[in-house]
């Protein structure tokens, strides 16, 4: 296994398309998170999974966003009728969580870039 | 919710100078304690780690350190190169929720 992967790795889209992201964790890593970078701004928060359950979601996660996570295994993030407002670094990881409240190891993806013109 | 802050925000060294970032935090509850290091159009690599039984840990030139009272960590970098310089964030946490993320520090080693 090579770690998580992200793809696309860039997306340039027109303002009002849609777009999908794809991320693969490292494999049986139970837990899977998505954030999103700004420039100079350090990663923020969006959801995580938790195996096929998505467990908490960021306010910043307006209703033009979704995630799914529907096997347990890989993640898709979807963004409806993108806005300027939407370019970002969308980031994921995944932890392998053991239970409890030990926290633990997370590993990241290269990112996917997103410019919306 | 988590207040999570670093210091200094930049930071320029001589190479083969000592570098020190700190992290501060408002969680009690946190209990792991990773560094990252984010280089241009990357994502975060974790660098080193700690737990809170642990006050101290050291990986060849990089190191953490914990003080659980204060609720703050730092990362140490020693003998720096060039190729260290880039944003480090710590993401202070427990297991039972996300990682947040610190406003970052811009590690410059001046070569």
């Amino acid at each position: 296994d090579t770690g998580v992967s992200q793809n696309p790795r860039h997306k340039i889209t027109k303002r009002g398309q849609n777009v999908t992201f794809r991320c693969d964790p490292i494999s049986e890593h139970n837990r899977l998170y998505w954030y999103r970078q700004t420039l100079g701004q350090g990663p923020e928060f969006l959801t995580y999974f938790q195996n096929e359950a998505q467990l908490e979601k960021s306010r910043l996660l307006s209703d033009r966003f979704s995630a799914e996570r529907p096997k347990g295994s890989f993640s898709t993030l979807e963004i409806q009728r993108t806005e300027q407002g939407d370019s970002a670094m969308y980031l994921c990881a995944s932890s392998a969580h053991t239970g409890g409240i030990r926290g633990t190891e997370a590993f990241f993806g290269q990112g996917t870039r997103l410019t919306v013109v | 919710g988590e207040n999570v802050e670093q210091h200094p925000s930049t930071l320029s060294v001589q190479e083969g100078d000592s570098a020190v970032i700190k992290c501060t935090y408002s969680d009690s509850a946190s209990n792991y304690f990773p560094w990252y290091k984010q280089e241009l159009g990357k994502g975060p690599q974790l660098i080193i780690d700690i737990r809170s039984n642990v006050g101290e840990k050291k990986d060849q030139r990089i190191a953490v350190t914990l003080n659980k009272t204060a609720k703050h960590f730092s990362l140490h970098i020693t003998e720096t190169q060039p190729e260290d310089s880039a944003v480090y964030f710590c993401a202070p946490t427990s297991g039972t929720y996300k990682y947040i993320f610190g406003t970052g520090t811009r590690l410059k080693v001046l070569a």
